[in-house]
């Protein structure tokens, strides 16, 4: 069965400061995708980044990196040069394959408090 | 950002009474989906759909119905809300069943 695993419900960081969240994956799908989330306190869920199982190079996007280590199952999050914008919940999500059909099974998320 | 909405917001309701939430999208895509988040669960599958009049569970669809008539449109309904129904429920949209999803904003509905 597929599952994600979040073990940080809370972590901090001082602004500037570079901070990995950690994620780690269960499945058996040789074809797999990975995607972080960010929840602001307003509420809404905003796509980060997303990691292919087959890419041979690590994610990027602006300050956003995911170290993937396909043989530990991990895709840690990096966010680079911290803001204080940066604080908010962070989600781990992996596109699973339930009957045939993709679906997006997410973890419990990490929140990040960036201070100044 | 994609163009999806939620109806309504935000909405408090009695135990026993049917509710329905709304998504709409601008963006055309074909699969769209209702997820429920509560506190240390992330964000859990209720219902999706990869066209329309075409839907299938996800892992917490019970007491859960939806239709999809048209392509912009998702609705969700809760025959008779019960308290446990009481969660922020977000609409996402994706191209396809393995690209990116993007959420809508979010409904909180709480149940007394």
């Amino acid at each position: 069965a597929q599952k994600i695993t979040q073990t940080q419900p809370g972590m901090f960081v001082q602004e500037k400061e570079a901070v990995t969240l950690d994620c780690t994956y269960d499945t058996s799908d040789p074809s797999y995708g990975l995607f972080w989330y960010k929840q602001p306190s307003s509420g809404e869920m905003i796509f980060l980044i997303y990691q292919g199982s087959y890419d041979q190079q690590n994610a990027t996007e602006g300050r956003y990196s995911l170290n993937f280590q396909k043989a530990r199952k991990s895709a840690n999050l990096v966010i680079s040069a911290s803001q204080l914008g940066d604080s908010a919940m962070y989600f781990c999500a992996m596109r699973g394959d339930w009957g045939g059909y993709n679906k997006l099974i997410f973890g419990a998320g990490t929140r990040l408090a960036v201070h100044p | 950002d994609a163009g999806i909405t939620q109806s309504p917001r935000h909405k408090v309701t009695e135990t026993g009474t049917p509710v329905t939430l709304r998504c709409h999208q601008t963006e055309n895509h074909r699969y769209m989906y209702w997820y429920r988040q509560d506190p240390g669960h992330g964000l859990r599958l209720i219902h999706y759909s990869y066209g329309v009049k075409d839907t299938d569970k996800g892992e917490v669809s019970d007491g859960y119905s939806v239709s999809r008539s048209k392509t912009e449109d998702f609705l969700l309904t809760l025959e008779s809300a019960t308290s446990s129904q009481t969660s922020v429920y977000f609409c996402a949209i994706s191209e396809s069943g393995g690209e990116t999803q993007y959420f809508g904003p979010g409904t909180r509905l709480l149940v007394l």
